[in-house]
């Protein structure tokens, strides 16, 4: 069974740190690329950033919003994406969700299977 | 930044009902485009990939069609687990966009 669970959620002050881990398990996780979507509280969905995998250099994507203060890694010797937040500011409080690509076709197709979420809240 | 677009943003159906939810791209995506479910509380679930591409597991009551910036996603009958809210999200280029959702009720 395929599974992905988020950790390292939790409450932190303006200006902090945090680092969000995704556990996966049931796939292949080295041959898929990966994902972050957040979502602030009574919000919709916002998507954070995108890791390709190795065969395309781990390269990554992000959203203007964190482009700077995030960033996205992995240990595919772990089957595990990380979301490293600096700078943390009130408006990234919000459940953040880890995602797997489907390939399929010859093309990565987004988020077919997520996560539970982990809650990062921003506050003093 | 391609920005997505949702008609309607919810809307009141009964069990049995079939239901047609819009999504607009403001620039042509081709085909790359998603669609999730999500209930309160829960991650959500993508339903369909590629536009009209059903995901592994996802019943055939749903489906979905378009190309280029016109999409919908058709419930056929509505059953009561299927209230929630629908998204649709672009994958043409980056930023991904996700549209503001459709919630659907009784």
């Amino acid at each position: 069974e395929v599974q992905l669970v988020e950790s390292g959620g939790g409450l932190v002050q303006p200006g902090g740190s945090l680092r969000l881990s995704c556990a996966t398990s049931g796939f292949t996780f080295s041959d898929h690329y990966m994902g972050w979507v957040r979502q602030a509280p009574g919000k919709g969905l916002e998507w954070v950033g995108r890791s390709r995998n190795k065969a395309n250099s781990y390269t990554t994507e992000y959203a203007a919003s964190v482009n700077g203060r995030f960033t996205i890694s992995r240990d595919d010797s772990k089957n595990s994406l990380y979301l490293q937040m600096n700078s943390l500011k009130t408006e990234d409080t919000a459940v953040y969700y880890c995602a797997r690509d489907l390939f399929a076709s010859g093309i990565h197709h987004p988020f077919d299977i997520w996560g539970q979420g982990t809650m990062v809240t921003v506050s003093s | 930044d391609i920005q997505m677009t949702q008609s309607p943003s919810s809307l009141s159906a009964s069990v049995g009902d079939r239901v047609t939810i819009t999504c607009r791209a403001s620039h042509d995506i081709s085909n790359y485009l998603l669609w999730f479910q999500q209930k309160p509380g829960k991650a959500p679930k993508s339903l369909i990939y590629a536009a009209s591409s059903l995901q592994s597991g996802v019943p055939s009551k749903f489906s979905g069609s378009g190309s280029g910036t016109d999409f919908t996603l058709t419930i056929s009958s509505l059953q009561p687990e299927d209230f929630a809210t629908y998204y649709c999200q672009q994958y043409k280029s980056y930023p991904f966009t996700f549209g503001p959702g459709t919630k659907v009720d009784i």
